[in-house]
């Protein structure tokens, strides 16, 4: 079954620290790649995205991601965090060609909580 | 400004009620979602649809029902039939294989 998996579940920061949050996903195709964040009583927003090309792709706020097509891997990552970065984050995964519309299926999210 | 729409913001209701939440969008586009919140399971999929008078169920469709009469509109009915209900909800809209939400809905039922 298609599956996307956050490894972290709750991380603790402080100020200035780097971040890496894991994402691992389970599809046999061609699949199009989203972190997402929601902050305190927030709507979801879009972080970045891959859809093809560079591997390594940057997103808004200082935020960027690694596509390993090898490890079925696409880790978010930050090289100093800030107060304003706890939120929730989310994993996302759809497939191109699905009968399924490209809805997006998540991971279960990872809280961060910066100090 | 285009966007997604969904209202109310917060809504109550009593057990064994139906109850509709609202999804407006003015992004012209044909693909529409309805996610599922709760705290430590991410978002998952309830129903889709891909274009006016057609929608397909998602991953946890039982209790719920959805209609797409119109290009902008994609209202989700949470029946009595759902066991439990209280969550939050997020309505999306698609282009380019790009998901847009709506600010969500937080339903609690008493």
């Amino acid at each position: 079954a298609q599956s996307v998996s956050q490894h972290n579940h709750h991380v603790i920061l402080s100020e200035a620290a780097s971040l890496e949050l894991g994402c691992n996903y389970s599809y046999g195709g061609t699949v199009n790649l989203f972190w997402y964040v929601q902050y305190p009583g927030q709507h979801l927003q879009l972080l970045l995205k891959y859809f093809s090309g560079d591997p390594l792709v940057k997103g808004i706020k200082g935020f960027e991601a690694e596509f390993i097509k090898s490890k079925f891997s696409f880790n978010l990552r930050k090289p100093s965090v800030q107060w304003s970065d706890t939120a929730e984050y989310f994993c996302a995964v759809n497939a191109r060609g699905s009968n399924s519309g490209y809805a997006l299926n998540f991971g279960k999210g990872t809280s961060l909580l910066v100090t | 400004d285009g966007g997604i729409t969904q209202s109310p913001k917060y809504l109550f209701r009593k057990e064994g009620q139906n109850v509709t939440l609202s999804c407006e969008q003015n992004l012209n586009h044909d693909a529409m979602y309805w996610y599922r919140q709760d705290p430590g399971q991410g978002l998952r999929l309830i129903y889709y649809s891909q274009i006016v008078n057609d929608f397909q169920k998602g991953d946890i469709a039982e209790g719920y029902s959805v209609s797409r009469e119109k290009k902008e509109s994609f209202p989700l009915t949470v029946t009595s039939a759902q066991k439990n209900p209280t969550a939050f909800y997020l309505c999306a809209s698609n282009r380019a294989q790009e998901a847009f939400f709506g600010q969500g809905t937080r339903l609690t039922v008493v």
